[in-house]
């Protein structure tokens, strides 16, 4: 059965900190799609990044990172240098291929409340 | 880029009355399309997938009679919630598969309030 888990409920830091976000999933299929997105107070998901199974290189954009580790079925996400703006729910999801390589439905995680203080 | 919208953003209705949320894809067409419920502090859960020309397909534990999902056209699905209780209110929101299901676009949401 799939699953994510966001072990971490709420995180307060301060501006400039850097803070990482984590998930891990779990799926028997060989073939997926890890998604992180962010959720502000008015309620639509900001995508950030989609990564399939093969693709285990590190990822940066701008302030953002992400670390795939298939070996512990993590992709945790960084933020750095925090700013007010980054305060969010972020939620970690995955998909399995359908047969054909379309996506499927999203297995969300629990989110992650980030509050980044002045 | 590829954009998906919902409406209304927000809705009040009265017990027992329905109410019909739209999700669009506004310049790419989609023939999935997906449901979303999201209850105060908590996750997303998939509620059905809707397949344009096609019967939705709902998850385990949603009521079809109670949420029904009609994909009419390649850029259009609706969710109407008959007879609302307020244990409906809730954040519902779609996405839609675009470009042969390799990215998912998510709509605005929608806040419906029963009272």
């Amino acid at each position: 059965a799939q699953k994510v888990t966001q072990a971490q409920t709420e995180i307060s830091v301060v501006e400039k900190e850097d803070v990482t976000l984590d998930c891990v999933y779990e799926t028997r299929d060989t073939t997926y799609y890890l998604f992180w997105y962010k959720q502000p107070p008015s309620g639509e998901l900001v995508f950030l990044i989609r990564r399939n199974s093969f693709d285990e290189q590190n990822e940066i954009s701008g302030r953002y990172s992400w670390n795939f580790q298939k070996s512990t079925s993590s992709f945790n996400f960084t933020i750095t240098a925090s700013q007010v703006v980054d305060s969010a729910v972020y939620f970690c999801a995955l998909s399995e291929e359908e047969y054909g390589g379309a996506t499927n439905k999203l297995i969300f995680g629990t989110g992650t409340l980030l509050a980044v203080q002045p | 880029g590829a954009v998906v919208s919902q409406h209304p953003s927000r809705v009040i209705c009265k017990s027992g009355t329905s109410v019909k949320i739209e999700c669009r894809s506004l310049d790419f067409q989609a023939t999935t399309m997906f449901w979303y419920r999201q209850f105060p502090k908590q996750s997303l859960m998939l509620m059905a997938t809707s397949n344009e020309g096609s019967k939705a397909t709902y998850e385990q534990g949603v009521e079809k009679d109670k949420f029904l999902i009609n994909h009419a056209s390649l850029t259009l699905s609706t969710l109407t919630v008959t007879s609302a209780h307020p244990e409906d209110s809730s954040f519902y929101i779609c996405s839609a598969r675009y470009n042969s299901g390799n990215t998912i676009y998510f709509g605005e949401g929608s806040w419906l309030t029963v009272v």
